[in-house]
Formats: structure tokens, C-alpha cells, sequence
């Protein structure tokens, strides 16, 4: 089993609309939670991190944490055209140096 | 303000040649990581530096590959004897704090694309 699961894509949604992205982890002493984007050629931009139960708001993006579920998701509402991006999902402990682990990704696609 | 810069951006190579990748990270940033991206994969951990001393590199596929960050700023990853399965997008990230602080977000160089012939 991965450590760090992400829906599996492609995700396609209209422009406007809702986009959700979950991704659930199987490292019970995992603390901190970000969601990069990553372009098509280019590097993973941090968009959103989150380090506590509950819901985080930036924008048009809002990241939710359930630890006792392991879970967290990214919601973009109001989806651009230029929101079409693969999204990491990347979850890093302490105790290993504070080195991300990324799980596959998610190809979103918004159409205009 | 300047971000990671990564050099090359693209690299080809012939099986069997060694290469070196350079990375400069943010200035005054602690952290220095490598990681390994497959096409159509997550970036995958290789290993991590804290100033100059390297406290993790279990991430390292093989003995071919080898990293330094001597003076605790710019860092090359050197592979030797260069496989195709080597073929890959190399990223570096860089962050503020050190070891035990993992809420410190990575950021990303453009990498290098390194195509094993």
C-alpha cells in the first residue's frame, strides 16, 4: 500500500464549478499536509498547507484535514480554465527529516 | 528575490557517462532536498542536507549516485555509470528551517531533465 493516495484523475469539471481532490495517507505520525500544482514542464508550486483538524481557507482554495481518518482534500471552487494542473498531494513528519512524500498526483482539467 | 535555480535544465546524456546536476537554493534557506520525478509520478524523496552535513540519503537508488552540499548553500547531485532507468526529472527544494521542522514549506527549482541514451 502507498503511504500517500491521491483520487485517481483524470478530473475533469466546467468552468465554474467545484473542483474536489482527496488524498488519504497511512502514516499515523504524518504533521504536515500541502497540496502543490504542478504544470505541465514546470515545478510543484505550493498552494496550500495545513497542520491542524478542520478546514483552511485561502481564496478560491480551502484545504481539510481529518487526522483520525487520515485524510485531506483540496477544494478549488470557482474553477479557472487556468486551474488545469496535476496536484500533489505531500505529507512530511519530523522524524524523517522533514522530507515530503508525494503521492501521484491528479491531472484536473476545467473546461471553458 | 530569487527561487531555487537549478543547472541544466536538460541533460542527455549516453549510458555509462557520469553527470552532475547543480542546485542553488533560496538564500539563508537550512534545508536542501533532492528528489527523483518519474513521468506521470509524484516526486520521490532522494535525499537531504542540513547545511553541509547530510542527514538522510536512504532515498538514493544505488551507490551511483551521490550528492554534496560542501559550504552549506549550492549542492550537486553527481550519478555515475549512467543507466536509462536513470532517465527522470531531477528537482531540488529548498526550506528555511532545519530537521524538526516539518510545518517549513519546500520550494521547487525547475529542475533538471535528464535523458539516459
Amino acid at each position: 500500500q502507498k503511504e500517500v493516495e491521491q483520487n485517481s484523475g483524470p478530473l475533469s469539471v466546467p468552468e465554474g464549478a467545484i473542483a474536489s481532490l482527496n488524498c488519504t495517507y497511512s502514516d499515523r505520525v504524518s504533521q504536515s499536509f500541502f497540496w502543490y500544482r504542478q504544470y505541465s514542464g514546470k515545478s510543484p508550486e505550493l498552494i496550500m498547507s495545513i497542520y491542524s483538524n478542520g478546514d483552511k481557507e485561502d481564496g478560491r482554495f480551502t484545504a481539510q484535514l481529518n487526522k483520525a481518518s487520515q485524510y485531506v482534500s483540496l477544494l478549488i471552487r470557482d474553477s479557472q480554465p487556468s486551474d488545469s494542473a496535476t496536484y500533489l498531494c505531500a505529507v512530511s513528519e519530523e522524524t524523517s527529516g522533514s522530507r515530503l512524500t508525494f503521492g501521484e498526483g491528479t491531472q484536473l482539467t476545467v473546461n471553458p | 528575490g530569487a527561487g531555487v535555480s537549478q543547472s541544466p535544465r536538460y541533460k542527455v546524456a549516453k549510458r555509462g557517462q557520469d553527470v552532475a546536476l547543480r542546485c542553488d537554493p533560496i538564500s539563508g534557506h537550512v534545508s536542501l532536498f533532492w528528489y527523483q520525478q518519474a513521468l506521470g509520478q509524484g516526486p520521490e524523496f532522494l535525499t537531504y542536507f542540513q547545511n553541509e552535513a547530510q542527514l538522510d540519503k536512504s532515498g538514493l537508488p544505488s551507490d551511483r549516485f551521490f550528492a554534496e552540499r560542501p559550504e552549506g548553500s549550492v549542492s550537486t547531485l553527481k550519478i555515475q555509470r549512467t543507466q536509462q532507468e536513470d532517465s527522470a526529472v531531477y528537482l531540488c527544494a529548498s526550506s528555511l528551517g532545519g530537521q524538526g521542522y516539518s510545518n517549513q514549506p519546500q520550494h521547487f527549482g525547475d529542475g533538471t531533465r535528464l535523458s539516459i541514451l
